[in-house]
Order: C-alpha cells, then sequence, then structure tokens
C-alpha cells in the first residue's frame, strides 16, 4: 500500500525556520517527482514545490522561492522541505504529494499525505 | 502563469442530481487537466487525469472532458458521499502546477 506521512509542522514565530519531513512507503519512491502543496486554512490548494527523481531539479511557486528548500534522500524513503524567514501568510497544512509526471511530460497527484499543520506566528 | 477559475465558486444540490463543474484556464493546456475531490480535515483525492481518465477505483459516475481551455466534471447522480469540495489542477507548466480555487458542493 502506498503510503505518504508527513511529519515537522508546529507553531513558529515569524522569521523562523521549520523543517518538514515526509516519509513514502509501499512504493519506488526514487523513480517518482514528488511534490509540496499547502492550504491555508480555510482556503484552497496551492502547489509549492517540486523535485526530481534524482533531486537535482528543483521548482517553486513565486511566493516561497529563495525562502523554501526542496530536498529528497532516496536511501530514506524522504521528502524534505526546509522552510526559512518564515512568513503569516506560510501558515497552512502542508501535504506531500506523489507525481505520476516526468520532466516534460504532465502529470497528476495519485497519492497524498495526511498533511502537517505549520502555524506562523508570534 | 497560467490561471485557472472554476465556477461556480460553491453549489447546491440534492441527492440523484446531475452536477456540472466548470473549470477555465488562461490559455491553451489541451488535455493537461486533472480533478480532484476533497472533504473536510482530508487529504484531497485523485479523481480524473489528462482531462477525461477515471482514476482506478473512482466510481463511474464522475466524468470529465474537454480540451483547450474550457473542462468539465460531471458527476452523473449525486450520492452522499460526493459532498465535498473539487479542485481542478493544470499540468501543462509540469513540474509546476497551478490549482482552480475550488467549487463547495453542498447538500440542498
Amino acid at each position: 500500500e502506498v503510503q505518504l506521512v508527513e511529519s515537522g509542522g508546529g507553531l513558529v514565530q515569524p522569521g523562523g525556520s521549520l523543517r518538514l519531513s515526509c516519509a513514502a512507503s509501499g512504493f519506488s519512491f526514487s523513480n517518482y517527482w514528488m511534490n509540496w502543496v499547502r492550504q491555508a486554512p480555510g482556503k484552497g490548494l496551492e502547489w509549492v514545490a517540486s523535485i526530481k527523481p534524482e533531486g537535482s531539479d528543483r521548482f517553486y511557486v513565486a511566493s516561497v522561492r529563495g525562502r523554501f528548500i526542496v530536498s529528497r534522500d532516496n536511501s530514506k524513503n524522504s521528502l524534505i522541505l526546509q522552510m526559512n524567514s518564515l512568513r503569516g501568510e506560510d501558515t497552512a497544512i502542508y501535504y506531500c504529494a506523489r507525481d505520476q509526471g516526468k520532466r516534460f511530460v504532465p502529470g497528476w497527484f495519485d497519492a497524498w499525505g495526511q498533511g502537517t499543520l505549520v502555524t506562523v506566528s508570534s | 502563469d497560467i490561471q485557472m477559475t472554476q465556477s461556480p465558486s460553491s453549489l447546491s444540490a440534492s441527492v440523484g442530481d446531475r452536477v456540472t463543474i466548470t473549470c477555465r484556464a488562461s490559455l491553451n493546456i489541451r488535455t493537461y487537466l486533472n480533478w480532484y475531490q476533497q472533504k473536510p480535515g482530508k487529504a484531497p483525492k485523485l479523481l480524473i487525469y489528462a482531462s477525461s481518465t477515471l482514476q482506478s477505483g473512482v466510481p463511474s459516475r464522475f466524468s470529465g472532458s474537454g480540451s483547450g481551455t474550457d473542462f468539465t466534471l460531471t458527476i452523473s447522480s449525486l450520492q452522499p458521499e460526493d459532498f465535498a469540495t473539487y479542485y481542478c489542477q493544470e499540468s501543462f507548466s509540469t513540474p509546476l502546477y497551478t490549482f482552480g480555487q475550488g467549487t463547495k458542493l453542498e447538500i440542498k
């Protein structure tokens, strides 16, 4: 069974940092693009970042570029989101999601974790 | 950047109704359009990908169509478990993505 389990969320002050993890199981993690998607309280879904299977290519939504870093450890089947210089508008549930796409082949997110809540507040 | 606009933003319907949700892209995205269902407190669930392909395990009352800039998600006969929020997502910009703002389907 495909499983994605996020962890690392919590309360952090504006300007602070937080590291989210997503543990993957039940599939060949190293073969898939992976993504982070967030959802602010009462709002819609926003794609945040994606990373190539080998980890060499990474892409970000404009609002987090330069502050967030997505990485992966294929030996541990783990996806990471390092979030720095956090702002109130980063408050959201953060989901990791498996992508069926390739670099130039459009994909879709067929597996999602349960999400982890990040709250940025003083 | 591609903009995705869903309509309506909310919709009231009854069990057994046929319901259609529309998603419009700001430019031609061919058939690179996916649909998700999200229930309160839960993660999104993939329903349809590439405009019209039903994800494995999804009931056949769900269908998708469209190409270019205009797409629809249709539920042929609403069931109680279908009341949720629905999102479209363009994948033309892979590996970047944009979601629509969502359509909340409520019980009338």
